[in-house]
């Protein structure tokens, strides 16, 4: 029940175009909703991040769609970028303080 | 900007061999976490740290890890016997209690 499904497990989209990545809970009592991103050989950083009170977080080209009744919620890249290239993780968190379930990763390839 | 240091950025060891893995948190940070990413897996959570003593851990978290805040700013993982299965990247985390700030990772190879 604490498993975070993430899907795809690998995305190529041309520049310009729009990223989706899907993820989706079980467990009911998950709070808070952050997006990773991770370069190679780096550690991962903050997204962006949504709580379940919302349906929708927009910051710059980044849009988290959050679907409470389903259990799902999804990151948006609009006009991708070469640079976004990386390897994107969704998580979800019961309580402050406490450990992020991890997604499996969608690895992200713009094309130029 | 702050942030999370770890060292060593890499280390190889001899299986059987005991590491420790340094983490500096941003000090204002109440809570300490560790994670590992095995090469192209996800991100896996090992242990939480918090008013100095463990607040919850994982199965992979058995008898071989330890961890410690010896300093009041250092915050230490120890695996006493490493096995070729540790081979991975461990991140240490921090939060004030709300973003989970990672750092760079010390990539460790066990051979």
């Amino acid at each position: 029940q604490q498993q975070v499904k993430q899907s795809p497990q690998s995305l190529i989209v041309q520049k310009g175009g729009i990223s989706i990545i899907n993820c989706a809970y079980e467990n009911t009592a998950f709070d808070y909703f952050p997006w990773y991103q991770q370069f190679p050989g780096k550690g991962p950083a903050l997204l962006i991040a949504i709580r379940p009170d919302v349906s929708e977080k927009k910051e710059g080209r980044f849009t988290i769609s959050f679907n409470k009744s389903a259990k799902q919620f999804s990151l948006h890249i609009m006009d991708s970028q070469p640079g976004d290239s990386a390897t994107y993780f969704c998580a979800a968190r019961v309580n402050a303080g406490n450990m992020l379930t991890f997604g499996g990763g969608t690895r992200l390839m713009v094309k130029p | 900007e702050p942030e999370v240091t770890q060292t060593p950025s890499h280390q190889v060891t001899q299986m059987g061999q005991e590491v420790i893995l340094r983490c500096v948190p941003i000090s204002n940070h109440l809570y300490f976490y560790w994670y590992r990413q095995i090469l192209g897996q996800k991100v896996e959570f090992l242990v939480s740290f918090y008013n100095n003593e463990i607040s919850e851990k994982s199965e992979i978290f058995d008898d071989q890890f330890s961890v410690e805040r010896p300093d009041g700013s250092n915050f230490t993982l120890k695996i006493r016997s490493t096995k070729l299965e540790d081979s991975a990247m461990y991140f240490c985390a921090s939060t004030p209690a709300g973003q989970a700030f990672f750092g760079q990772g010390t990539r460790l190879t066990v051979v």
